[in-house]
């Protein structure tokens, strides 16, 4: 059973820090890794899918890696604004079908004026 | 192009009521998933659709039913709610099994 981490569940940073929120997984065999924002009473954003195959993935500001052999994924964001604020997610399926995803716990990002 | 909508936005049952949550979407995606996400669970897979015709059991089906009405338009049934199903509720699609899961506004459901 796929289970997915994310450290930590909160973070408080200053509006342009660069910073990296983490998301571990315990079984490497995955189909792809996807990365997703919430904002408080909404639904999910999808911000980025890194397939199994590749090792990373950028969109704007954000950079998402992933290293299989380690069981890890960061996502990156760069000169964080206070729009950035929200809920990451991460998810990994539960199969090796893709479709049946397990989700992170989530990070709870503050940026700061 | 609206993307994923959801019916109703709110809902509030007794125990012991039945009810349907709509979910229809608008990019032609073959898979559909519904979802619940509770405090300290996080999001949890409750049945998902790969394709028009089929259904199947995700982590925690029990107490559900869907339809896969036809390739738009995936319902959830609560046939007799109970306070543990009280949840937000997220419905969402994907091009094919496998691919980037696009999710609805959710659903707000209180069992009192």
């Amino acid at each position: 059973k796929q289970e997915v981490t994310q450290i930590p569940a909160a973070l408080s940073v200053p509006e342009g820090e660069n910073l990296v929120l983490n998301c571990s997984f315990t079984d490497s065999a995955i189909y792809n890794l996807q990365w997703f924002r919430q904002d408080p009473g909404k639904g999910l954003t999808s911000l980025l899918l890194i397939q199994s195959s590749q090792r990373e993935q950028t969109s704007g500001r954000l950079n998402a890696s992933l290293d299989k052999s380690s069981g890890r994924s960061t996502l990156y964001i760069a000169a964080s604004q206070p729009g950035d604020s929200a809920t990451y997610l991460c998810a990994a399926p539960l199969n090796n079908a893709g479709n049946m995803l397990t989700f992170g716990g989530g990070t709870r990002l503050m940026v700061k004026p | 192009n609206a993307g994923v909508t959801q019916t109703p936005k709110f809902q509030v049952l007794k125990t012991g009521q039945s009810m349907t949550l709509q979910c229809a979407q608008d990019m032609n995606h073959n898979s559909m998933y519904w979802y619940r996400q509770d405090p300290g669970m996080g999001l949890r897979l409750i049945y998902y659709s790969a394709s028009e015709g089929t259904t199947d059991k995700g982590e925690v089906p029990n107490g559900y039913n869907v339809s896969r009405l036809n390739k738009r338009e995936f319902s959830l049934r609560l046939e007799s709610a109970a306070p543990s199903q009280t949840s937000v509720y997220f419905c969402a699609s994907s091009e094919d099994r496998g691919g980037e899961q696009y999710f609805g506004p959710g659903t707000r459901l209180t069992v009192t």
